[in-house]
């Protein structure tokens, strides 16, 4: 079977730096993707991780070690804006369809 | 960037009654789309994939009858609520790829279907 895991809620102040781990169990790993979603929205695509390492996107990072099958989206200069729901998404071989993690919800605080 | 739109966002149904949402991709050709479904506060669950010009596939525990899926063109696909119950009241969210790269989708606004 599958599994990914993240916490469920993480709190900040504007101005911070969060970090958002995913720990995943999956046969077949290709990838790893971070989407956003904001209360009553629609999940957008902030970062994918096919390789080891560190994948830079303005103040989005996000992270990946394949061995320890582990990754991490990293929120730099944190703003009220980014308070959302973030989503690790797992990619396999073979099979287009993304599964997605529980999600964790960020709260950015003044 | 690639936009895929929903219909409609909102709709409110009777018990027994079907319905029908629609997902398009606005400027892109979409061989594949994916339908979820996300309860409040959770997380997105994939329910099928919808292939043009062939049957969708669909994922475990997930009724092929009363959840309908066509991709009848490469920018349009449907899924019909058929025989709604109060349970299927659910927010609805189609998804595609525009490239056979599939990391990266672009996901419809959603649909909020209340079935009374």
């Amino acid at each position: 079977g599958q599994s990914l895991e993240q916490p469920s809620e993480v709190t900040a102040v504007e101005g911070a730096i969060v970090q958002i781990n995913c720990t995943y169990q999956t046969s077949g790993f290709y990838g790893l993707s971070w989407y956003q979603q904001h209360d009553g929205g629609a999940p957008t695509f902030l970062s994918y991780n096919g390789l080891d390492g560190l994948e830079e996107t303005g103040r989005f990072s996000s992270f990946l070690s394949r061995s320890d099958s582990y990754g991490y989206l990293l929120l730099q200069e944190l703003q009220m804006k980014d308070s959302a729901s973030y989503f690790c998404a797992v990619s396999r071989t073979g099979r287009r369809a993304l599964t997605f993690g529980s999600g964790t919800r960020l709260q950015v605080q003044p | 960037g690639a936009v895929v739109s929903q219909h409609p966002s909102r709709v409110i149904c009777k018990s027994g009654t079907s319905v029908k949402i629609e997902c398009r991709s606005l400027d892109f050709q979409a061989t594949t789309m994916f339908w979820y479904r996300q309860f409040p506060k959770q997380s997105l669950m994939l329910m099928a994939t919808s292939n043009e010009g062939s049957k969708a596939t669909y994922e475990q525990g997930v009724e092929k009858d009363k959840f309908l899926i066509n991709h009848a063109s490469l920018t349009l696909s449907t899924l019909t609520v058929t025989s709604a119950h109060p349970e299927d009241s659910s927010f609805y969210i189609c998804s595609a790829s525009e490239t056979s790269v599939s990391y990266e989708q672009y996901f419809g606004p959603g649909t909020r279907l209340t079935v009374t």
